[in-house]
């Protein structure tokens, strides 16, 4: 079946770095991908929508320049936050939808769990 | 009040017995997913369902779309079934709305 991959699984930066995830779909091409942050023992909120070719569209409260995301080709987008602060930390999950079944279905990441130190 | 409302919230479950998750919601629907999110965070779909009953080896999904609930259901649970498990609505707008999860722990 088809598989998202994100990368890395857990990642440690210190305070005013920058880290990048790659969300990867493997068997299929996603001309759109979703990126979503996880509090712990909260629920899965939705960041923003990748699309590819084109400017992500950011949810309300969530800063595009903090969170900068590009989807440059069909199979991957990548989420890079910028000048991490430890508020930052938290587990970011990528999904992806691939065109050829229903609309209504997705497929997840793995997961990225982020440490700002 | 949250889109979608899970029950319970948490779970204590002895190995063997029959484990039931409800979910509502309030908004319309094109689908539903349950997933399952091991402790280490990586999520897995479970099913996808936007009518009736589907079964998985022992695990059960069923959805009542007049009554916008549907719950997962676990036959002979296994230590190995402990998670938090996510039903999540996808909405005609294209968007999705999860609800906060049930974590799920079977004990030997």
């Amino acid at each position: 079946g088809a598989v998202v991959s994100q990368h890395p699984s857990r990642v440690i930066c210190k305070s005013g770095t920058s880290v990048k995830i790659e969300c990867r779909s493997l068997d299929f091409q996603a001309t759109t991908m979703f990126w979503y942050r996880q509090f712990p023992k909260q629920s899965l909120m939705l960041m923003a929508t990748s699309n590819e070719g084109s400017k992500a569209t950011y949810e309300q409260g969530v800063e595009k320049d903090k969170f900068l995301i590009n989807h440059a080709s069909l199979t991957l987008s990548t989420l890079t936050v910028t000048s991490a602060h430890p508020e930052d930390s938290s587990f970011y999950i990528c999904s992806a939808r691939d065109p050829r079944r229903p609309n209504t279905e997705a497929f997840f990441g793995q997961g990225t769990r982020l440490t700002v130190v | 009040k949250n889109e979608v409302e899970q029950s319970p919230q948490n779970l204590t479950a002895q190995e063997g017995e029959f484990i039931t998750i409800n979910c509502s919601y309030s908004v319309g629907i094109s689908a539903l997913h349950w997933l399952q999110q091991h402790p280490g965070g990586g999520i897995v779909s479970l099913f996808m369902l936007s009518s009736g009953k589907k079964k998985h080896g022992r695990l059960i999904a069923t959805i009542n779309i007049q009554e916008k609930h549907s719950s997962l259901h676990i036959t002979a649970s296994h230590p190995r079934d402990s998670a938090v498990y996510i039903c999540a609505v996808y909405h005609p707008n294209n968007q999705f709305y999860f609800g906060t999860g049930t974590s799920l722990t079977v004990i030997p």
